[in-house]
């Protein structure tokens, strides 16, 4: 089973600031098969990113995707006030897929 | 507008099982893969398993032992059972689409296990 590291756990930023979330999988992942979620409480996961890079429908382009093989990042560049919430990677190149245990972006 | 749409049994007891539904609106059901995922409560994601519309199906091997889904085409809508439940199940339930990305999730059901 791939395990998928997230950090930090907790990043406290003010909005306007640039926000830079890892995740480090424990053995290779294509990029193809690694995706990036953001959930706000009490509401479901919702798709940001998948092929690593790729922004989902709807996405703003505040919201970026980067990285190969181990490491992969998640970037929002200025954040707005709907952006503090927990943040999720997942892989699905090899089964099981495994999600990250999360990132959570609250207000300094 | 593609919307997914779950119910099931809230509270269940120790040992009884688990049965949850996901009916798919507006969309290709054959077009997809279909996920169950969970997350207990103030915890992360885990991945549960997958069922194509043909009813080939991927499971966790954490919870294969347990875990049945199928699907029912005439309705466009997917199950998940879970057998022998524990404490330890007791999570808010996520219907999804996808497979290697899931682009659109149920509105979740928190189910309960306890005695």
């Amino acid at each position: 089973e791939i395990v998928l590291t997230q950090s930090p756990g907790t990043l406290s930023l003010s909005p306007g600031e640039r926000a830079t979330l890892s995740c480090r999988a424990s053995q290779t992942v294509s990029s193809s098969f690694l995706a990036w979620y953001q959930q706000r409480p009490g509401q479901a996961p919702r798709l940001l990113i998948y092929g690593a890079s790729s922004r989902a429908t709807g996405v703003p382009d505040r919201f970026s995707g980067s990285g190969s093989g181990t490491d992969f990042t998640l970037t929002i560049s200025r954040l707005e006030p709907e952006d503090f919430a927990v943040y999720y990677c997942q892989q699905s190149g090899i089964s099981p897929r495994t999600f990250g245990q999360g990132t959570k972006v609250e207000i300094k | 507008q593609v919307q997914l749409q779950q119910w099931g049994a809230g509270l269940l007891k120790p040992s009884e099982t688990l049965s949850l539904t996901c009916a798919v609106y507006g969309g290709s059901f054959s077009a997809s893969y279909w996920s169950w995922i969970r997350q207990p409560p103030g915890k992360g994601l885990e991945w549960i398993g997958e069922i194509t519309h043909s009813g080939i199906t991927n499971y966790n091997p954490s919870l294969k032992s347990r875990v049945t889904m199928s699907v029912d085409t005439s309705k466009n809508q997917f199950s998940l059972r879970l057998s022998s439940v524990t404490a330890a199940d007791t999570a808010v339930y996520y219907c999804a689409r996808g497979s290697s990305s899931l682009s659109l999730w149920g509105q979740g059901t928190l189910v309960t296990v306890s005695s």
